[in-house]
């Protein structure tokens, strides 16, 4: 089965705890994408990349890092700086030069 | 800055009946639009999407418009089933820009 997972599904941590949100495929997509969501709002994306070991930052990456070391894999790691890290947090691919974003199921964090 | 937004935060329909959720977009140089569906607890998926230079496309029962004029579009659903209950996100692309709405929760009623 092709696709694009995230793990774990719920995450809970307790503040000033980094924490690293887990993004695989396996539909060779060169590109990938984060994108925090929150009640009322759009997505809002955090960080991206479009091909291995080269990443930009979205619209709102203070607080958060990421790296892409494989093409399969996007790690997304929420540092002690992100002010207000509880959301849901998706992570995306697509095809290069596509506009056709798939989406991951999500992980839920936490931060108390 | 740039914005994408829905008219309507939640959308109630009666089981059978045709729905329509609309998008705002702010940037006339916007060349690409997507509507997305997210069922609860999921990530978005893509439904259908349209290029600036069509009016309109269809499939099966989903069908999108666009009216540049007015910066506008629209998502149809025909005969509206219990399963399209969910949370559509619209998107509009300008180059390699994408943004996405807040989202419009419809609801079908049996």
């Amino acid at each position: 089965d092709g696709g694009i997972t995230q793990s774990p599904k719920y995450l809970f941590r307790k503040e000033g705890q980094n924490v690293t949100l887990s993004c695989e495929q396996n539909l060779n997509h060169d590109a990938m994408y984060w994108y925090r969501q929150d009640p009322g709002q759009g997505l809002r994306l955090i960080y991206y990349s479009q091909i291995v070991n080269d990443f930009q930052k979205g619209d709102i990456a203070e607080g958060y890092s990421v790296s892409r070391e494989k093409k399969e894999s996007f790690p997304l790691t929420v540092t002690s700086a992100q002010k207000n890290p509880t959301a849901f947090y998706l992570c995306a691919s697509s095809t290069q030069g596509s506009y056709e974003q798939y989406f991951g199921p999500g992980t839920r964090l936490t931060v108390t | 800055g740039e914005s994408v937004g829905l008219h309507l935060p939640t959308l109630s329909v009666q089981e059978g009946d045709n729905s329509i959720i609309n998008c705002a977009y702010s940037n006339s140089a916007s060349d690409y639009f997507i509507w997305y569906k997210q069922e609860s607890g999921k990530g978005p998926q893509f439904i259908i999407d349209i290029r600036s230079n069509v009016g309109e496309k269809k499939d099966q029962r989903i069908a999108v418009t666009l009216n540049k004029t007015a910066k506008h579009f629209s998502l149809h659903i025909t005969e509206t089933q219990p399963e399209d209950s969910a949370v559509y996100f619209c998107a509009a692309t300008t180059g390699n820009d994408m943004r996405f709405g807040a989202g419009t929760r419809l609801t079908v009623k049996p």
